[in-house]
């Protein structure tokens, strides 16, 4: 049971590239989620989504997008990436009511 | 006042002791509450999920005071490996909007 999986790990990205980050989870959860966390910070939400098809704004939603075609897949996208988006991307996903269960990160870089 | 609020910390405590930390939060709504670790530069783990009446898990007692709308965590006979961040996690209303704070640090001291 793999839970919650992000792919990539890792990544490197120059200013104004753009890219997707992947979570996808086993569970059956209907609610996912997508944070930032940055050095010695608080974990920050970035989208939710509440069911396949449908996407919610967090309180750090700029320069970001996110999709949710399948319930098992919940992708962010980096439309052009800045500097400021280098940070530690978590995935999450939860029951209704439901504990969150987190995937093990994207350490992203931007140069 | 912060919709979920904790004491950042450091609580520096020598190994074998016990220590609690406490959470505010503000919405008198909400309904789940949940603590979690999060180890440095790693994903956060459930601990626990929080109950009315509250609950226990091993050295782990978790509770919730309603009408002064906090929750506590007390960990007794603290090991080495307890050295961790500890987040307070609340749903913000019935619309599942969970709210993470910013997290305690403990350090067990040797």
């Amino acid at each position: 049971n793999a839970g919650v999986t992000q792919t990539p790990k890792f990544r490197v990205l120059k200013t104004g590239q753009s890219m997707t980050l992947l979570c996808a989870q086993d569970m059956n959860h209907e609610y996912m989620y997508w944070y930032r966390q940055d050095p010695g910070m608080g974990l920050r939400l970035i989208h939710y989504s509440v069911g396949e098809g449908t996407t919610a704004k967090g309180e750090v939603p700029d320069g970001y997008n996110v999709s949710r075609l399948k319930k098992q897949n919940f992708l962010l996208g980096l439309e052009s990436a800045a500097p400021s988006q280098t940070s530690v991307y978590f995935c999450a996903s939860s029951r209704p009511g439901g504990p969150q269960h987190f995937g093990d990160g994207t350490r992203l870089s931007i140069l | 006042r912060k919709e979920v609020e904790q004491d950042p910390g450091p609580f520096n405590v020598p190994e074998g002791a016990t220590v609690a930390f406490n959470c505010t939060y503000s919405n008198s709504a909400s309904q789940s509450f949940f603590w979690y670790r999060q180890d440095c530069r790693k994903e956060p783990k459930l601990l626990m999920s929080v109950y009315s009446s509250g609950n226990e898990d091993g050295r782990f007692t978790a509770q919730l005071n309603r009408a002064s709308q906090y929750i506590s965590l007390l960990i007794r006979d603290s090991k080495l490996s307890d050295s961790a961040t500890y987040l307070c996690v609340v749903n913000k209303d019935r619309d599942d909007k969970i709210i993470f704070g910013k997290g305690t640090r403990l350090h067990i001291l040797p």
